[in-house]
């Protein structure tokens, strides 16, 4: 079955303690993508990459590592957690653009929610 | 810069009663507009995009560029409809995908 996967699916910690969210798309999508979603503020892009060793910053990049080794794992480091940075986040992947197509459709993961203490 | 405005945040209605989901976008070039939903508890899944200019579940979106608006309608709605609505843009490259803020729909009895 193709999706993406997130784990964990559940997070409490305490401020300054590092973690990492791993996400894992078995599609061969060359696109990857982390967004966080807030009351009143929809999702908001944190990090994307459009292929393996290439990463790019999103809209609110601060305070998240991102990193793409690997086509299918796009893991999202938090080094120094924060209690603004509790959150639902969202993994994302897609195929890229090819000439005639419209392949922007991206696939989501389940979400990880996030505390910070 | 690209922008996705959703003005509503909370819409309710009546099952059976019309329902227009209102999404506005700022783009300079070229968009391509989707529509998002995310049922309770549920991971984002894609509704239509303008592309196809398709319906599904009953909901249809006209892209209206004079207007810059990409408004989701379904003639009668539906309880199972209840669920958090996302208007999201795509420009020409590609590379960023945003979103609005999200309306959420109740539907009710």
């Amino acid at each position: 079955e193709a999706q993406v996967t997130q784990n964990p699916r559940y997070l409490i910690t305490v401020t300054g303690k590092k973690l990492t969210v791993t996400c894992s798309q078995n599609m061969n999508h060359e696109y990857m993508s982390w967004y966080r979603q807030d009351p009143g503020l929809g999702l908001r892009q944190i990090y994307y990459s459009m292929n393996v060793e290439v990463t790019d910053k999103g809209d609110v990049p601060e305070g998240y590592k991102v990193s793409r080794k690997e086509k299918r794992n796009f893991p999202l480091i938090l080094e120094s957690p924060s209690p603004n940075q509790t959150s639902l986040y969202f993994c994302a992947s897609r195929t890229v653009r090819t000439t005639g197509q419209h392949p922007y459709e991206q696939y989501f993961g389940p979400g990880t929610r996030l505390t910070v203490t | 810069a690209q922008r996705v405005t959703q003005p509503e945040k909370l819409l309710s209605v009546f099952k059976g009663a019309p329902v227009e989901l209102k999404c506005n976008y700022s783009y300079s070039g070229s968009p391509e507009l989707f529509w998002y939903v995310q049922y309770s508890r549920q991971r984002l899944q894609l509704l239509l995009r303008h592309i196809s200019r398709e319906s599904i579940k009953g909901f249809t979106a006209d892209l209206n560029k004079g207007e810059t608006s990409f408004h989701l309608k379904k003639p009668f709605a539906q309880e199972e409809d209840s669920a958090m609505y996302y208007c999201a843009l795509s420009g020409t490259s590609g590379s960023r995908l945003t979103f609005g803020e999200g309306t959420q729909l109740t539907v009710n009895p």
